[in-house]
């Protein structure tokens, strides 16, 4: 499985855009890059996903690097709610298998 | 349109028993996950199922826990002769099927072991 490496944790002021990172320099050329989020004492929720191409949702915009090595989750306008572990994954591309790392703690001062 | 139902919300287990966890997917989907999340730690998967089939159980315990996903009802995670160590968060997931599918997860089961 290709390994992703994230930063522990991060701060962000309210109403300002968050890039949350993420490393994964062993992905395959068919592999996934998807972002989930895990509120206080929630299931995860899916955030975001991609291939290739930068993409853009009502939650956020995931850029990914020309190379794939390495992806960026963007938080346009941080709120409170989003204060969470934002995980980046991943995926196999001989099958479904999603492999959580420890994420990001991510921290939205008022 | 229900998302993926999970029960008991909570559980709590003397050592020695065992536990049962059920996991209703959402409609429409035949792929199911399970994973253990500790306190202050992330998410660990546990295994994968489809209905009838284990595709992915690297992630099990060898004894004790075991897993199933049958024809007609809820997948079941099952962990006998619990041990303080088992108290956690378990999650359960569904997907469509193959391919770059999205995970709907459950809101989870909060085992505790006394």
């Amino acid at each position: 499985d290709a390994k992703t490496t994230q930063p522990n944790s991060m701060e962000s002021n309210e109403e300002e855009p968050v890039h949350l990172p993420c490393n994964h320099s062993t992905i395959s050329g068919t592999d996934y890059i998807h972002w989930y989020r895990q509120l206080p004492s929630q299931g995860p929720e899916y955030v975001i996903h991609g291939l290739t191409s930068n993409v853009n949702n009502r939650m956020a915009s995931l850029a990914i690097a020309e190379d794939r090595k390495s992806s960026t989750l963007i938080l346009h306008r941080a709120t409170l709610r989003d204060a969470a572990v934002y995980y980046c994954i991943s995926t196999l591309n001989t099958g479904n298998q999603f492999y959580f790392g420890t994420g990001t703690s991510l921290t939205v001062i008022p | 349109n229900a998302g993926v139902m999970q029960n008991p919300r909570h559980l709590v287990r003397r050592r020695g028993q065992e536990a049962r966890l059920r996991c209703s997917p959402m409609k429409g989907h035949s792929h199911v996950y399970w994973y253990r999340q500790l306190p202050e730690e992330g998410l660990k998967f546990m295994v994968y199922l489809q209905k009838e089939n284990i595709i992915d159980e690297s992630g099990m315990p060898k004894e004790r826990f075991s897993a199933e996903f049958p024809k007609e009802g809820p997948s079941i995670l099952r962990i006998q002769q619990v041990v303080r160590g088992d108290s956690a968060a378990y999650f359960c997931a569904s997907s469509p099927g193959a391919g770059a599918n999205v995970l709907t997860f459950g809101a989870g089961s909060r085992l505790t072991v006394l």
